[in-house]
């Protein structure tokens, strides 16, 4: 079975501070894609990342970071010094590679940055 | 270089009418995707084209459900006799035909049912 968990409901904290949003997998194919996507109040998601399941390297992006470990099969996701305009519901997903088309989210962790 | 984009944004309508909505994928994109996402949860696949094809369609989508994309452009998806569990956003994706792809999403339209 596919899925995708996403432990936090919800949190906040005061704007620059660092967060990390916890994403954890599960899946038996050996290639598969993983997403990180933002929602903001506005509706619209917004793709942040794509990794496939070969490239383990973590990947930093301006304040955005993402660490990817087969061997917990997690793919977490830390905002560094964050801003007011992070706030927004992040969702991680999962598409297997090959095989399926339809991308299986997580439940999302909404995320408020506190003035 | 347009995102996909998708008509209405808002609909309301009353239990036991018919909605459609409308989908513009980017332009180069041959596949299609519909997704349905409701409070507090993460979106929920519904079904995907492949240019014409309709090539997958999810449990979710009922028989009151039909979506189409006749000339492997933009798509409708429609709702016949809507019901209150009905009330959801409906969110359209596109990606390139490569496996393993990202799907770019449009606006979404949010529904509610009276």
């Amino acid at each position: 079975a596919q899925k995708v968990t996403q432990a936090q409901t919800e949190i906040s904290v005061v704007e620059k501070e660092d967060v990390t949003l916890d994403c954890v997998y599960e899946t038996r194919d050996t290639t598969y894609y993983l997403f990180w996507y933002k929602q903001p109040p506005s509706g619209e998601l917004v793709f942040l990342i794509r990794r496939n399941s070969f490239d383990e390297q973590n990947e930093i992006s301006g304040r955005y970071s993402w660490n990817f470990q087969k061997s917990t099969s997690s793919f977490n996701f830390t905002i560094t010094a964050s801003q007011v305009v992070d706030s927004a519901v992040y969702f991680c997903a999962l598409l297997r590679g090959n095989r399926d088309d339809k991308i299986i989210f997580g439940k999302g962790t909404r995320l408020h940055i506190l003035p | 270089d347009t995102g996909v984009s998708q008509n209405p944004r808002h609909k309301i309508t009353k239990r036991g009418q018919n909605v459609t909505f409308r989908c513009d994928p980017i332009s180069e994109h041959n596949r299609l995707y519909w997704y349905r996402q409701t409070l507090g949860q993460g979106p929920e696949f519904l079904t995907y084209f492949q240019n014409e094809a309709q090539l997958e369609k999810s449990r979710l989508l009922s028989d009151r459900f039909s979506a189409e994309r006749p000339k492997g452009s933009f798509s409708t998806l429609e709702i016949q006799r809507t019901e209150q569990g009905d009330s959801a956003m409906y969110l359209c994706a596109s990606s390139p035909v490569r496996a393993g792809e990202t799907q770019y999403f449009g606006p979404g339209t949010r529904l509610l049912v009276l």
